[in-house]
């Protein structure tokens, strides 16, 4: 059964430290998405690439964060310095473009920063 | 610029009751897609459904049935004899046809917490 991995699950830090979520999508998908959730802005793009290459990336606060994905099994999305703020749940997705499909969302990373 | 909007921020239903959840959309793109997903109190978004603009047939699948109506610009989501099992939240969200992500990038709605009572 193909699913988005999300690591770490959970993740709980001190404001200040470097923060790194990982994704790896489903085999074959060639558009990964990012989007954050929170209680008061709800669900929000951050950042999406197609074929490994970022495409959009207006809705990341870019002082301290970054979006990569090295290969095509992996993406990254990096805080640095985490703020309380940034506490919130981390859903990466992924889609192939091209076929009559829904996206596929991940687990979700839940970062809390105190 | 996209919005979805859900007016209904909780709603409590006793089981076996039927229920709709609206949600209402604005975009300016003559081709779009429209979604609705549930998020159990386990986290994960679980698709239910995508519909693209060009399809305003009313879809059932087993007691979920999904009423679009581009006139009211409105996309409800029915459940029909609720169970303890559907409690959970609901997104309602818009999908972009123009972006570089195809119908992938979409703007959510805020949700309706849906609790079923035994």
């Amino acid at each position: 059964d193909a699913r988005v991995t999300q690591t770490p699950r959970h993740k709980v830090t001190e404001m200040g430290q470097e923060v790194t979520m990982r994704c790896q999508p489903i085999l074959g998908h060639n558009t990964v998405f990012w989007y954050r959730q929170t209680m008061m802005q709800g669900l929000e793009l951050l950042a999406y690439f197609r074929n490994r290459a970022p495409l959009d990336d207006s809705g990341m606060p870019k002082d301290r964060f970054s979006a990569e994905m090295p290969d095509a099994t992996l993406a990254t999305l990096k805080i640095q310095p985490s703020e309380p703020r940034d506490s919130a749940v981390y859903f990466c997705a992924s889609g192939r473009i091209g076929q009559n499909t829904e996206a596929f969302f991940g687990q979700g990373t839940r970062l809390t920063v105190v | 610029a996209q919005k979805v909007t859900q007016a209904q921020t909780e709603i409590s239903v006793v089981e076996k009751e039927d229920v709709t959840l609206d949600c209402v959309y604005e975009t300016r793109d003559t081709t779009y897609y429209l979604f609705w997903y549930k998020q159990p109190p386990s986290g994960e978004l679980v698709f239910l459904i995508r519909r693209n603009s060009f399809d305003e047939q009313n879809e059932i699948s087993g007691r979920y049935s999904w009423n679009f109506q581009k006139s009211t610009s409105s996309f409800n989501f029915t459940i029909t004899a609720s169970q303890v099992v559907d409690s959970a939240v609901y997104f309602c969200a818009l999908g972009d046809a123009y972006s570089g992500a195809g119908s992938y990038q979409l703007t959510f709605g805020k949700g309706t917490k849906l609790s079923v009572i035994p």
